[in-house]
């Protein structure tokens, strides 16, 4: 089955850095990759996904770069805020209907 | 804007018991999924459910587990036999449409404690 690898899983940054957290995968077939933020307690949120016949999707400061060829994908957070603290998680998703997570990232915006 | 939800939002049981999870997917979606987190881990698939059959399983929904949709909103999922691996946040989600199933929403989860 599929396997989702995620790094780093903790990351710091200052306010108004940027930044990037990086996901792999095993499975050729899989052809969908949501991002979930999730806030201590809460649910997942879909924050933003990319299907494998585009490179790269913006939406306001998060963007999400894929690279099939190297099975990898990424989530660029710009101009961080302290709200964008949370644990961030990737997900690929092949042929069913399966989500696939890694292990998350749990990302902390220094004031 | 809709969203998925779940109740109750914490239930303690002791191992042995069953234990039903409910869940009212948004309205107009047609594919309905439970997950599960256990404490400080990734989220695990366990189900996906689609035109009032189970399309896909895990290793990890065994014969103690099972998913129902008794009526037009909930979507439940019944464990038998609760054992204190069983502790886990379980959630809910549903997708599409107009999306497609891959954008899965997800309830807020039920903290299911066992004893």
């Amino acid at each position: 089955g599929e396997n989702v690898e995620q790094h780093p899983s903790t990351l710091s940054v200052q306010e108004g850095d940027s930044a990037v957290i990086k996901c792999t995968y095993s499975d050729s077939a899989s052809n969908y990759f949501p991002w979930y933020k999730q806030e201590l307690g809460k649910r997942p949120q879909l924050i933003i996904d990319i299907r494998s016949n585009v490179g790269e999707k913006k939406d306001q400061r998060i963007a999400v770069t894929l690279n099939k060829t190297a099975k990898h994908f990424s989530l660029h957070i710009t101009e961080t805020q302290p709200e964008d603290s949370a644990v961030y998680f990737c997900a690929a998703m092949a042929g069913s209907y399966q989500l696939t997570f890694g292990k998350g990232t749990k990302l902390s915006v220094i004031p | 804007e809709p969203e998925v939800t779940q109740t109750p939002s914490h239930q303690v049981t002791q191992m042995g018991q069953e234990v039903i999870l409910r869940c009212v997917p948004i309205s107009n979606h047609l594919y309905f999924y439970w997950y599960r987190q256990i404490l400080g881990q990734k989220v695990e698939f366990l189900v996906s459910f689609y035109n009032n059959e189970i399309s896909e399983k895990s290793e990890i929904f065994d014969d103690q587990f099972s998913v129902e949709r008794p009526d037009g909103s909930n979507f439940t999922l019944k464990i038998r036999s609760t054992k204190l691996e069983d502790s886990a946040m379980y959630f809910c989600a549903s997708s599409g449409p107009p999306a497609g199933p891959g954008e899965q929403y997800f309830g807020p989860g039920t903290r299911l404690t066992v004893t």
